[in-house]
């Protein structure tokens, strides 16, 4: 069974560029959730999307924002990128909602703003 | 405002030693406490996880203990071995959501 993969595993972008990163979760399964994860603040919730719905959001500016799709594929965009947004976004899946399912996690995209 | 407080940030221990990693949290709301391994490069993968209203789960040489009235959890790590070294992250999930709270990890680094 495939895991969590999460495209391109590395990026770089200049100031005030846009970027947009794509997870495509194991199969089966309809939650997916983002996380920013960086050396000074860890592991940060973005935002959480279930049957293409966003079902919670996290304290983060309004330049980031996500979709996912009616195959449960989500895709995340940063809009005017800062030299701040450099982090190893990482992409989330689960079967459903509820605290007792397992979240698998990808192995992360690699953003550098320079 | 870190509402998942991880101690310590680091931790050597010597094969075959036992690793104890702390966490502490404030919100009642917390409902799901998984912990997680992270290994340069990798994504977390979930180790082992506890409901509050158990108070010890084991998995082979991972143990969790919980103390729900402290607010308090802890990860043991039995007959440390080099393979365990990688960084931990407590993580509390917040009920009637999917967001995952993670304390800031600890590095296990485990000498043969």
């Amino acid at each position: 069974k495939a895991g969590v993969t999460q495209t391109p595993r590395y990026l770089i972008k200049t100031r005030g560029q846009q970027v947009t990163l794509s997870c495509s979760p194991i199969s089966g399964h309809r939650s997916v959730s983002w996380y920013q994860q960086t050396p000074g603040q860890g592991l940060q919730f973005l935002f959480e999307y279930f049957s293409e719905t966003q079902r919670n959001k996290g304290n983060f500016p309004g330049r980031f924002s996500g979709r996912q799709f009616s195959n449960s594929r989500s895709e995340m965009n940063v809009s005017t990128l800062e030299l701040g947004d450099s982090a190893l976004y990482l992409c989330a899946s689960k079967f459903g909602p509820g605290k007792g399912t397992e979240a698998f996690f990808g192995q992360g995209t690699r953003l550098t703003v320079v | 405002q870190q509402q998942v407080k991880q101690s310590p940030q680091s931790l050597i221990v010597q094969k075959g030693g036992i690793s104890i990693i702390n966490c502490a949290y404030e919100n009642t709301a917390f409902d799901y406490f998984p912990w997680y391994q992270q290994f340069p490069g990798k994504g977390p993968a979930l180790l082992i996880a506890i409901r509050p209203d158990v108070s010890e789960k084991k998995e082979g040489r991972f143990t969790i203990s919980f103390n729900k009235s402290a607010k308090q959890f802890s990860l043991h790590i039995m007959d440390s071995q080099p393979g365990d070294s990688a960084t931990y992250f407590c993580a509390a999930h917040q009920g009637g959501s999917e967001k995952l709270v993670f304390g800031k990890g600890m590095k296990l680094t485990v000498n043969p």
